[in-house]
């Protein structure tokens, strides 16, 4: 079963609102999340990581003014794309490392569908 | 920077035929290697790995080999079945495991 899961997993909103993607870690703690979008076609590219307890580090070319991202408790992480526009249209999908003995894995949530109109 | 090229789809197979996606990286260091499939409406899985040159990652009948002499993850299947219809990603990390870098995806279609 699902182990991270994202909500919504579509939204279709007006230019200009702002929408609130949420990222949750269903039976473990994560003090890091990471956070994607994916272009039809195009390949996941990482927008920031998400950190317990402190700001986010965002990747290069990523608004952080744009994309806010809060790290409420140890199984949450929200990612709020403030006044979106229709290039902000896309597939955004989180992650959350999940410690296996001395290796960690990657858990990905379903992803969530964001149209801009 | 370190990126990963994958095949582009979409692939439409016959049950019980062979499959093979390719994936080639480049990266510094020594990167390890994943294979993740999306099912329909669901998060991203891992399908299997290797962390080291000439290991062979295996599940569920998929395979691939990091192949350093030719910086390549090729994910081979013997025989796809129906259930193996999905979005199938190649992908690379540095060693701490956290910083993945993702191809573009090759959809798999496998008709009874």
């Amino acid at each position: 079963g699902a182990v991270v899961s994202q909500h919504p997993s579509w939204v279709i909103c007006k230019s200009g609102t702002s929408v609130k993607i949420e990222c949750r870690s269903l039976d473990f703690q994560a003090t890091t999340m990471f956070w994607y979008r994916q272009f039809p076609k195009q390949s996941l590219m990482l927008m920031a990581t998400s950190n317990e307890g402190s700001k986010a580090t965002y990747e290069q070319g990523v608004e952080k003014d744009k994309f806010l991202i809060n790290h409420a408790s140890l199984t949450l992480s929200t990612l709020t794309v403030t006044s979106a526009h229709p290039e902000d249209s896309s597939f955004y999908i989180c992650s959350a490392p999940r410690a296996s003995g001395v290796w960690e894995t990657q858990y990905f949530g379903p992803g969530t569908r964001l149209l801009v109109l | 920077g370190d990126s990963v090229t994958q095949m582009e789809g979409p692939v439409t197979l016959s049950e019980e035929a062979f499959l093979t996606i390719n994936c080639t990286y480049t990266a510094t260091g020594y990167p390890s290697l994943f294979w993740y499939v999306q099912y329909p409406g669901e998060g991203l899985q891992l399908l299997l790995k290797a962390t080291k040159a000439d290991d062979k990652g295996s599940n569920k009948g998929f395979e691939a080999t990091y192949r350093k002499e030719t910086t390549s993850f090729h994910l081979e299947k013997g025989s796809v079945q129906v259930s193996d219809s999905a979005v199938y990603f190649c992908a690379l990390s540095d060693k701490t495991g956290n910083q993945f870098y993702f191809g573009t995806g090759t959809s798999l279609t496998v008709i009874p």
